[in-house]
């Protein structure tokens, strides 16, 4: 049973570039959910997608974006890149149905470092 | 809001020591308690969670209990191995569903 995965593992990028990372939920999960991590810190949510559309977001400025596939896969796109963009980014998937005690599994994620 | 407010490390034990990591949280209603871990270069991995008050969360010797008067969620393991070694995370899941809420995480390091 194939995990959540996410592409790239790694990723340098410079201030002002945009950038795509990937993700494909666990077998059988609709829902991702994408989670940023600096260094040293807890996760923070940026947003949540089910059946292509964005379903909830966090605190995070428009220069953040996603899209969800119909096969649950989902990309987030950042724009015009910042030094405080670099992170660990996390992809995490769900069953659909919104429940408090729903499970989220998470990918490897992908490290991104803007110079 | 919603958060979480877990203790500081760095923690560093030996080898069958006793551990716990201290995790308070502030929450409307009724939220799911969650701990996750996260091994070097990689991402997170549920450990244990517990939904409703007084129930206990339990994962390869980990344990945890909800309580909701004091609002913890406290993990516990009664001896720890290298293996151990990693950053844990609270984490909690509330009226906004789907989306959880991290504490900042604690390094555990355990010494043969």
């Amino acid at each position: 049973d194939a995990g959540v995965t996410q592409s790239p593992t790694h990723l340098i990028k410079t201030r002002g570039q945009q950038v795509t990372l990937r993700c494909s939920p666990k077998s059988g999960h609709d829902t991702v959910s994408w989670y940023q991590q600096a260094l040293g810190q807890g996760p923070q949510f940026i947003f949540q997608y089910y059946e292509e559309e964005e379903r909830q977001r966090g605190n995070f400025p428009d220069r953040f974006s996603g899209h969800q596939f119909p096969n649950y896969s989902s990309e987030l796109n950042v724009n015009a890149l910042l030094l405080g963009d670099s992170a660990l980014y996390l992809c995490a998937s769900s069953l659909g149905q919104l429940k408090i005690e729903e499970t989220q599994y998470f990918g490897p994620g992908t490290r991104l470092l803007v110079l | 809001g919603d958060s979480v407010t877990q203790m500081e490390g760095p923690v560093t034990l030996s080898e069958e020591a006793f551990l716990t990591i201290n995790c308070t949280y502030t929450a409307t209603g009724y939220p799911s308690l969650f701990w996750y871990v996260q091994y070097p270069g990689e991402g997170l991995q549920l450990l244990l969670k517990a939904t409703k008050a007084d129930d206990k969360g339990s994962n390869k010797g980990f344990e945890a209990t909800y309580r909701k008067e004091t609002t913890s969620f406290h993990l516990e393991k009664g001896s720890v191995q290298v293996s151990d070694s990693a950053v844990y995370f609270c984490a909690l899941s509330g009226q906004a569903l789907g989306r959880l809420y991290f504490g900042r995480g604690t390094q555990l390091t355990v010494w043969p």
